[in-house]
């Protein structure tokens, strides 16, 4: 079964800095999610990634295959970046529907 | 706003008690997800559909627990004798099965107090 760990847990910044969030996994991946949950739970769907890198706006989503690794990134931050951010992969080999969730890291970002 | 809705949003009850909880996913999507999220942690994986069929369950699916989606739109996850435990948010999640790695739509979750 595949263990997702993100780093860090939590994540204080100050509005304007570049945050990155790092996400690691132990077995091969069919595809790599970011979604971002804020408070009250609802999950929104960031990025979908199979490899190299994409950009939407102020994040970017960067996944190193052989590592076994990914990052997200917010270029100038602002309050509204506030929220927990999950990773989440599905197997190589395994089900079409099965996530496998990273804990999440949750991030305040200060006016 | 995903497009997935669920109801009731919350839910307070007493242990030993029935449940019943409600996904009305995007209509066009043919797959539908079943998540639970804990405080803390992330979401882990239930149980999915494609159409009616229900194609997997996780072992945190115990007999107490069915769900089932008749006719291919709406799904139901029903939680029979709730337990102290079964408190946590209850997510769903549709998609269109287009290729391995089609992006999930999340609703707003149940949340669930059993007390």
């Amino acid at each position: 079964k595949n263990e997702v760990e993100q780093s860090p847990q939590n994540l204080t910044a100050q509005e304007g800095e570049f945050i990155t969030i790092n996400c690691s996994y132990s077995v091969g991946i069919s595809a790599l999610h970011w979604l971002q949950q804020h408070p009250g739970g609802g999950i929104v769907s960031l990025f979908m990634l199979s490899s190299g890198k994409k950009k939407h706006g102020r994040l970017i989503a960067t996944i190193n295959i052989q590592e076994k690794h990914s990052s997200l990134h917010i270029t100038a931050s602002h309050p509204r970046d506030s929220a927990v951010y999950i990773c989440a992969v599905r197997d190589y080999g395994g089900s079409q529907g099965n996530l496998i969730f990273g804990k999440g890291t949750k991030l305040s970002v200060k006016p | 706003d995903t497009g997935v809705s669920q109801d009731p949003r919350h839910k307070i009850t007493k242990r030993g008690q029935n449940v019943t909880f409600r996904c009305d996913p995007i209509s066009e999507h043919n797959r539908l997800y079943w998540y639970r999220q804990t405080l803390g942690q992330g979401p882990e994986f239930l149980t999915y559909f494609q159409n009616e069929a229900q194609l997997e369950k996780s072992r945190l699916l115990s007999d107490r627990f069915s769900a089932e989606r008749p006719k291919g739109s709406f799904s139901t996850l029903e939680i029979q004798r709730t337990e102290q435990g079964d408190s946590a948010m209850y997510l769903c999640a549709s998609s269109l099965a287009r290729t391995p790695s089609e992006t999930q739509y999340f609703g707003p979750g149940t949340r669930l107090l059993v007390l």
